[in-house]
């Protein structure tokens, strides 16, 4: 057990529709990421947060956002869903994220299913 | 572009040793990390190489050669246990990219 939690376990929706998807990180953690992985395909780095704020984006397309809220738990809002938005959503938290050596703890990840 | 390549699949007997590795056309970045992910799990942190050179970590090692482009993930006296998929990723010293390789897929046969 990481520490790190997700909710929910599985998703299951259908086109057009919006989703949140939430993150709480391991205690005393700062820093949230979150990554996209499709069937057979690598870990792709969406965003990350630093105590509240936006520090690095990655590949998240413009349907997708987040926030990280004042108690460090965070939320990836997905809308407009596509077939193509079906993957597995880790969430994985660091100590700071401020530097590149830092271990990063994933949670068990979130199952979505665009029908 | 940035990006890194690993082996899509590699089989090994149990007991044995193996390399995984990691190649990338890319600049810039901290370091070098390896991590672990079972079948339905979540990734694992493994391993980090922030310099040139080796480091161990039990049955596990990785090594880096930045003038090489080159890194690779070392398992040692295999176990059934870690059959599993192998991703090598970067991270950007400007810590506004963290890219991962595709993944490596070992099986292990006794």
């Amino acid at each position: 057990d990481s520490g790190v939690t997700q909710t929910p376990k599985h998703l299951i929706t259908a086109t057009g529709q919006r989703v949140t998807l939430r993150c709480s990180p391991r205690s005393g953690d700062l820093s949230v990421y979150w990554y996209q992985q499709s069937l057979d395909q690598g870990l792709q780095f969406l965003i990350q947060y630093y105590n509240g704020e936006e520090r690095a984006k990655g590949n998240i397309l413009e349907r997708f956002s987040a926030q990280q809220f004042p108690d460090l738990h965070s939320e990836l809002n997905l809308s407009s869903l596509e077939l193509g938005d079906s993957a597995l959503y880790f969430c994985a938290s660091s100590i700071t994220g401020l530097a590149g050596d830092e271990t990063q703890y994933f949670g068990p990840g979130t199952r979505l299913l665009v029908l | 572009g940035q990006s890194l390549e690993q082996p899509s699949e590699v089989t090994a007997v149990e007991g044995a040793i193996v390399q995984i590795n990691c190649t990338y056309q890319t600049s810039g970045f901290y370091g070098l990390s390896w991590y672990q992910q079972h079948d339905g799990g979540a990734p694992t942190f493994l391993s980090y190489n922030a310099l040139d050179g080796l480091e161990e970590t039990g049955r596990f090692s990785s090594f880096l050669s930045r003038s090489d482009s080159y890194g690779y993930l070392l398992l040692q006296e295999l176990q059934m246990k870690d059959s599993a998929s192998y991703f090598c990723a970067v991270t950007y010293s400007s810590a506004s990219k963290i890219i991962f390789g595709s993944g490596t897929r070992l099986s292990i046969r006794p």
